[in-house]
């Protein structure tokens, strides 16, 4: 069974603090890694990977994917409260007819002043 | 460009009736797909619709069903509603090429009460 593991659960740190937040999968078909941001409502893209070892990065954030050994991290640095919210890992799995996500349960990052 | 629109924000209805959702993609995507989004489940994949034919189907009672128009706006419907059918309820288009991420829209928040 296709499954993707999020960790931790939850963190809270304090502003100016560096976070990292690790998702590890088993799934057939593999594609992509996807990276998404939830606050109240639609979760928002931040990155995707298909590469192992090319780091992405956007800012304060950036992640990186390791194929070999089935994991990916997503890094804040200089934290903000406005990076409080929930992080989702996703795995792509396209082929043929198939595409779609498979989704972590998600870490709860509050960012405290 | 718009982003994923889906109406209505809220419905609140009661066991035994139906609802139907709606979702217009993004401009141009022609790959619609929806998911559940609970607190327990996390977010599930529902289905996906792409030219007007449902691509792929996830482990949902077919109380759950969907279509998808020529213009690819997407209606999902769920028959005799039950209290676990309150959630979240994520639309998400893409262009559905390999390496094109989802976008969702802000959900549709349905209880079933």
């Amino acid at each position: 069974e296709d499954k993707v593991v999020q960790s931790p659960l939850s963190l809270v740190v304090h502003e100016g603090d560096t976070v990292t937040l690790n998702c590890s999968y088993e799934v057939t078909n593999f594609r992509s890694l996807l990276w998404y941001k939830q606050e109240k409502k639609a979760p928002t893209f931040l990155f995707m990977l298909t590469s192992s070892g090319i780091e992405k990065k956007s800012g304060r954030l950036s992640s990186i994917l390791d194929k070999k050994e089935l994991f990916s991290i997503l890094n804040i640095t200089a934290t903000q409260t406005g990076d409080s919210a929930v992080y989702l890992c996703a795995v792509g799995i396209y082929g043929g007819a198939t595409n779609k996500l498979i989704f972590g349960t998600g870490t709860l990052l509050a960012v405290q002043p | 460009k718009a982003g994923v629109t889906q109406t209505p924000r809220y419905l609140i209805k009661t066991r035994g009736q139906q609802v139907t959702l709606s979702c217009s993609p993004i401009s141009g995507h022609r790959s619609v797909s929806w998911y559940q989004q609970t607190p327990g489940q996390g977010l599930q994949f529902l289905f996906e619709y792409f030219s007007e034919t449902q691509r792929n189907k996830g482990n949902f009672p077919g109380r759950f069903s969907g279509r998808q128009f020529s213009n690819s706006r997407s209606e999902m419907n769920v028959s005799t509603l039950e209290l676990g059918d309150s959630a979240l309820y994520l639309c998400a288009s893409s262009e559905r090429t390999a390496n094109s991420p989802l976008h969702f829209g802000n959900g549709t928040r349905l209880t079933v009460t």
